[in-house]
């Protein structure tokens, strides 16, 4: 089954601490995964993509086959980061699957 | 930049009567899609739409809802006898193609309550 799981409903983080947004996903080909972001009151945007392997806005995601995890990652919190975050697969049937989603809040 | 754009914002309804949600997908794009999110829950996929027909559907898209594209620039989904249930959060999104790490764009929704 294909499946995309956030075990973390919301991550407290103080500014400038690391944080790192867990998924973990099931899916039988090779995935397309995706973390998409919605600011409050914002539509979803998407953050980044693991096939640009791509910074923004200093966060990082590295696909981990083995592990089955896409992971986002910052080194250094900011208070503008404070959002809801979603891990996505892209299933190659015409529909891309989200996780339950994480609320990061980045405390002053 | 272009964007997803949907109306009405947020819509009351009594339940058992018929909405219909618009979305407006981004003029290139090829792909639609309907999701939903209720409160405090997943955003779910319903339906996505291709080439005039529905691609794939969820299990949540019944014979109550339907979906059509009556212009060639608004994309519709209808729910034709609305439940308590159906309250919820509904995203319109469109992409230009499947595949390759492509972006799915999403409105910034339509909020259901039906009461």
């Amino acid at each position: 089954a294909q499946r995309v799981t956030q075990p973390e409903k919301l991550l407290s983080v103080f500014k400038g601490a690391p944080v790192e947004l867990k998924c973990n996903y099931s899916y039988s080909g090779s995935p397309e995964l995706f973390w998409y972001v919605q600011y409050s009151r914002q539509r979803l945007q998407l953050l980044l993509r693991h096939i640009s392997r791509e910074s923004i806005k200093g966060f990082t995601a590295d696909l981990n086959k083995g592990e089955t995890s896409f992971h986002l990652k910052k080194p250094f919190a900011q208070e503008e980061d404070s959002a809801m975050y979603y891990c996505a697969l892209e299933s190659g049937t015409y529909k891309y699957i989200f996780g339950t989603g994480t609320r990061l809040k980045v405390l002053a | 930049e272009p964007e997803v754009t949907q109306t009405p914002s947020h819509q009351v309804t009594q339940m058992g009567q018929e909405v219909i949600l618009r979305c407006v997908p981004i003029s290139n794009h090829l792909y639609f899609y309907w999701y939903r999110q209720i409160l405090g829950q997943k955003v779910e996929f319903l339906v996505s739409f291709y080439n005039n027909e529905i691609s794939e559907k969820s299990e949540i898209f019944d014979d109550q809802f339907s979906v059509e594209r009556p212009d060639g620039s608004n994309f519709t989904l209808k729910i034709r006898s609305t439940k308590l249930e159906d309250s919820a959060m509904y995203f319109c999104a469109s992409s230009v193609r499947l595949g390759e790490g492509t972006e799915a764009f999403f409105g910034q929704g339509t909020r259901l309550t039906v009461v």
